[in-house]
C-alpha cells in the first residue's frame, strides 16, 4: 500500500544553519507530495506541493523537488530561523479527490 | 482555499459519555476526512464522510464508535462514542476536492480529554 517514511526528529538546529529533512514515499503511479507544517498550538498548514516528477515545490524559504527515481520529497531550507520551529509532515494523496496519507512528523527545534 | 472552522475547540469529557465535534466549511468541497492526532503523533485517518451517504471508514475505526454525518457539501459532525481515556487525541476535519491538486485544509482541531 500507498506509505510515507519521514526521518525521524526531534532536530535542533542553531539559526541560519542549512535544513533537510529527509522524507521518502512508496506508491503506484504518480500521487502528489505535499509538505505540510504545525506550528505550536495551530492547524496544519500546508507548507508546498509537487504534482509531478522534477516539480519543486517552494514557499517561504522552503524548498523541495518530487523524486520519482528516488521516490523522495525532501525539504530544504537554506538559512532556518526561530519561526521556523515546528513539526512537518511529509504526506501523499493519489488525487484531486483522495485522501492524504501522513508521514510521522519530524519535530525541527531552532535555537537562537 | 477553503477556511474550516470546528467545534468545540477542546473540551474534557468523562468515561462512557459521547461527544459531536461539528465542522463547517466556508466554501463548497468535495471531500471531507476526519483525522485522529494522538499525542505527539502523525495524523490518522478516521474516515471520509460522504454527502448524503454513509462514511467510509479505514481499518481499525468503526462507526459504532465513530458515527459520521455529512448532511450537505460544507458541514459535517464526528461523534466520539463511549468515551475511554484512550480516545484522548485531537481530532481534525479536512476538505478538499475539485479545484485542488490534492492538498486538504485542515480545521484547528477539537482537543478532546477523557477523563
Amino acid at each position: 500500500g500507498n506509505s510515507v517514511t519521514q526521518m525521524e526528529g526531534p532536530v535542533t538546529l542553531s539559526e541560519e544553519a542549512f535544513l533537510t529533512i529527509n522524507c521518502t514515499y512508496t506508491a503506484t503511479g504518480y500521487p502528489s507530495l505535499f509538505w505540510y507544517v504545525q506550528y505550536p498550538g495551530e492547524g496544519l498548514q500546508l507548507l508546498l506541493k509537487a504534482t509531478k516528477a522534477d516539480d519543486k515545490g517552494s514557499n517561504k524559504g522552503f524548498e523541495a523537488t518530487y523524486r520519482k527515481e528516488t521516490t523522495s520529497f525532501h525539504l530544504e531550507k537554506g538559512s532556518v530561523q526561530v519561526s521556523d520551529s515546528a513539526v512537518y509532515f511529509c504526506a501523499l494523496a493519489h488525487s484531486s479527490a483522495s485522501k492524504i496519507i501522513f508521514g510521522s512528523g519530524t519535530r525541527l527545534s531552532i535555537r537562537p | 482555499s477553503a477556511v474550516i472552522s470546528q467545534k468545540p475547540s477542546r473540551d474534557i469529557c468523562q468515561r462512557g459519555t459521547s461527544l459531536t465535534i461539528q465542522c463547517q466549511v466556508d466554501s463548497q468541497v468535495t471531500m471531507m476526512f476526519w483525522y485522529r492526532q494522538q499525542p505527539g503523533q502523525s495524523l490518522t485517518l478516521i474516515a471520509t464522510a460522504n454527502q448524503g451517504s454513509e462514511a467510509t471508514y479505514e481499518s481499525g475505526f468503526v462507526i459504532d464508535k465513530f458515527p459520521i454525518s455529512r448532511p450537505n457539501l460544507t458541514f459535517s459532525t464526528l461523534t466520539v462514542s463511549n468515551m475511554s481515556p484512550e480516545d484522548s487525541s485531537i481530532y481534525l476535519c479536512s476538505a478538499g476536492g475539485q479545484g485542488t491538486t490534492g492538498e486538504l485544509f485542515f480545521g484547528e482541531g477539537s482537543r478532546l480529554t477523557v477523563l
